[in-house]
């Protein structure tokens, strides 16, 4: 079935620590590619997306995320996470017809 | 601009009870859209709409039914609330003019079915 798939459901970092969140989705031809997070208490924001162009994506707050189309991968990355990073993250997929399929979620706990 | 608006919420309702849920944009959106997310499953999307008048089935449409009368508005409705539709409810719109565009999402409204 076509899906996206978060491997990890929680990942707890000291500040400071690197960032990578896996996302792999299995659909085939041309999607384009979108990691939400949403802080605690408050609604989904667009982190970055990938629609065409340049594979390694960057987004606010110093997050990027490569697509690996052999890979069927768009993994979230951040060098150096803080306190403030605490929050879910939900990688999407839009396969066509404006539609977007949600993986999961990881959330993330980031301890001073 | 307010962006994206839901009334109420939080709401509890009792097996049984229907109610409706709005769904406000202010940017002039084509699309909207209305999820459910529950612990573990992300986010599934239950009705879209692609432009005032129109709608659609999402993945988890049973036991919903969805209003777009005005461009700006979409209305979630459930007939006969069921525990199972316990969730926090997203709407969410988009300018519906290229597949890469943002949805833009509003705050949520928090359901307790009892």
């Amino acid at each position: 079935a076509q899906s996206v798939s978060q491997h990890n459901h929680h990942v707890i970092l000291s500040e400071a620590a690197s960032l990578e969140l896996g996302c792999n989705y299995s659909y085939g031809g041309t999607v384009n590619l979108f990691w939400y997070v949403q802080y605690p208490g408050q609604h989904l924001q667009l982190l970055l997306k990938y629609f065409s162009g340049d594979p390694l994506v960057k987004g606010i707050k110093g997050f990027e995320a490569e697509f690996i189309k052999s890979k069927f991968s768009f993994n979230l990355r951040k060098p150096s996470v803080q306190w403030s990073d605490t929050a879910e993250y939900f990688c999407a997929v839009n396969p066509g017809f404006q539609k977007l399929v949600f993986g999961t979620g990881t959330r993330l706990l980031v301890s001073p | 601009n307010a962006g994206v608006t839901q009334t109420p919420k939080f709401r509890v309702l009792k097996t049984g009870q229907s109610m409706t849920l709005l769904c406000a944009q202010d940017m002039n959106h084509e699309y909207m859209y209305w999820y459910r997310q529950d612990p573990g499953m992300g986010l599934r999307l239950i009705h879209y709409s692609v432009g005032e008048g129109t709608t659609a089935k999402g993945e988890v449409p049973d036991g919903y039914n969805v209003s777009r009368l005005k461009k700006q508005n979409f209305l979630l409705g459930l007939e006969s609330a069921a525990p199972s539709q316990t969730s926090v409810y997203f709407c969410a719109s988009s300018s519906g003019t290229s597949l890469g565009e943002t949805q833009y999402f509003g705050p949520g409204t928090r359901l307790l079915v009892l």
